[in-house]
């Protein structure tokens, strides 16, 4: 079966410390995989899109970065966090032309103290 | 620049009776629009989708209404129930453009069902 699993689901982390979010998909290949923020009383924000192994789009210049090592594996990174980048960080990939649309993982819940 | 706008923050319905949300789009590109629900702490969940060839999808209590020419969307759940509150996002999408795949979402609507 086609699952995606995120994790941690919880993190809590000093300003100006590193950050380490992965998301990985079993069950399916060559997945488009995104990255995606909920900040506190916005919508969806895409950060990141990925349709291959080591390629990487970015939609919002910040203090982020993704990498694809794997065909499955999705990583979202800072090396330094701000405040701004509290959130709820969600994994998501496309699961299929017939009634395609996204699966998302559970969530990452970053605060930054 | 929202392409997906959804421009109620909040809804409260009565259980029982209609919540009717509502979606409004700028890119005449988009031929697939969706719409998910999500609960405090967790991923958004899909709840139903329709192509623009259509103008309107029902599964169950949910249904979804197009109207292409004022790019205009909603959806309907009939009856509410207490178990519907949650936050739910209208999404769109272009498979003729350049980033296949790529969903753009509404800000969301908080809808709150009340006994």
């Amino acid at each position: 079966s086609q699952t995606i699993h995120q994790w941690p689901a919880t993190l809590v982390q000093p300003v100006g410390s590193p950050l380490s979010l992965e998301c990985t998909v079993e069950g399916t290949s060559n997945p488009n995989l995104y990255w995606y923020r909920q900040a506190a009383g916005r919508g969806l924000q895409l950060l990141f899109y990925s349709v291959g192994i080591g390629q990487i789009s970015s939609e919002v210049p910040q203090n982020l970065s993704a990498s694809r090592p794997q065909d499955r594996q999705f990583i979202l990174s800072s090396k330094k966090l701000l405040l701004s980048d509290s959130g709820f960080y969600l994994c998501a990939w496309v699961t299929g032309l017939k009634n395609y649309g996204y699966t998302f993982g559970s969530g990452t819940r970053l605060t930054v103290v | 620049d929202q392409q997906v706008k959804q421009n109620s923050p909040s809804l409260s319905v009565q259980e029982g009776r209609i919540s009717i949300l509502n979606c409004d789009y700028t890119n005449s590109m988009f031929d697939y629009f969706l719409w998910y629900k999500k609960y405090p702490a967790e991923g958004p969940t899909f709840l139903i989708s329709i192509s623009s060839i259509k103008d309107k999808n029902e599964d169950g209590r949910f249904t979804v209404f197009l109207n292409k020419s004022a790019k205009h969307l909603s959806l309907h759940i009939v009856p509410s129930q207490p178990g519907d509150s949650a936050v739910y996002f209208c999404a769109a999408s272009a498979w003729r453009g350049s980033t296949l795949g790529r969903l753009y979402f509404g800000r969301g609507t908080q809808l709150t069902v009340w006994p």
